[in-house]
């Protein structure tokens, strides 16, 4: 079954360091999305991705945040300068359809100390 | 986003049927009904969804009441796998954006006993 895949699985980084977090979405599908979890609590909508260009994003994803889909495959999250509040699950999801279900990956845990 | 209602846990026996409320008292005429789940240490996951017809799927079922202002998610013999995080959301497919994204409450928690 095709599936999300997300590297890396876990990164420990510095305050103030650049960090991309990677991920392969499904192979035809089109939307891409990022979410983090904090520790316990719930699941948060980042940025959403399509046609090359960012759709929607929140609050969260302020000017330190980047997306880019730089080889039609891989599609990439950067913080640019890490907090430590940006420790947490980064999740990345596909979906073949604007109204189609959501593929997530298992995440990747950025710690920031 | 109209808002979900549910418990914060339930609890289940291992191959016994459990029902997941999900509350959605000002759903829309266009919301259609999502659950997805998140076991531990996992992405969330698709379940089903549904806009007014109850549905069966190879995971669950999902009764959705006649006025649509309540839903159930039904495994009909839980496993130890099911034990995860379920989410019930609504979707607004008319809502003239672009993505439809999910988003998600805090769900409700299943133990299943063995």
């Amino acid at each position: 079954e095709p599936e999300v895949t997300q590297t890396p699985s876990h990164q420990v980084t510095q305050m103030g360091q650049e960090v991309i977090l990677r991920c392969v979405p499904i192979s035809n599908h089109l939307y891409f999305y990022w979410y983090r979890q904090i520790l316990g609590q719930k699941v948060e909508f980042l940025v959403s991705f399509y046609n090359n260009e960012i759709s929607e994003k929140s609050e969260i994803f302020d000017d330190q945040f980047s997306v880019e889909r730089p080889d039609g495959s891989n599609f990439t999250l950067k913080i640019r300068s890490t907090k430590l509040e940006d420790s947490a699950m980064y999740f990345c999801a596909s979906s073949g359809s604007n109204t189609g279900e959501l593929f997530f990956g298992e995440g990747s845990r950025l710690t920031v100390l | 986003d109209a808002k979900t209602t549910q418990p914060n846990s339930m609890e289940s026996n291992e191959e016994e049927p459990v029902h997941l409320p999900c509350n959605h008292s000002t759903i829309s005429g266009t919301d259609y009904i999502h659950w997805y789940r998140q076991l531990p240490s996992q992405g969330p996951e698709y379940v089903i969804h549904g806009l007014t017809s109850n549905v069966n799927n190879r995971m669950a079922s999902l009764a959705i009441a006649e006025d649509r202002k309540s839903s159930t998610l039904i495994l009909h013999r839980a496993t130890l796998r099911d034990a995860a995080v379920y989410y019930c959301i609504l979707r607004d497919f008319n809502s003239g954006g672009s993505n439809y994204k999910l988003t998600f409450g805090k769900g409700t928690l299943l133990t299943v006993n063995p």
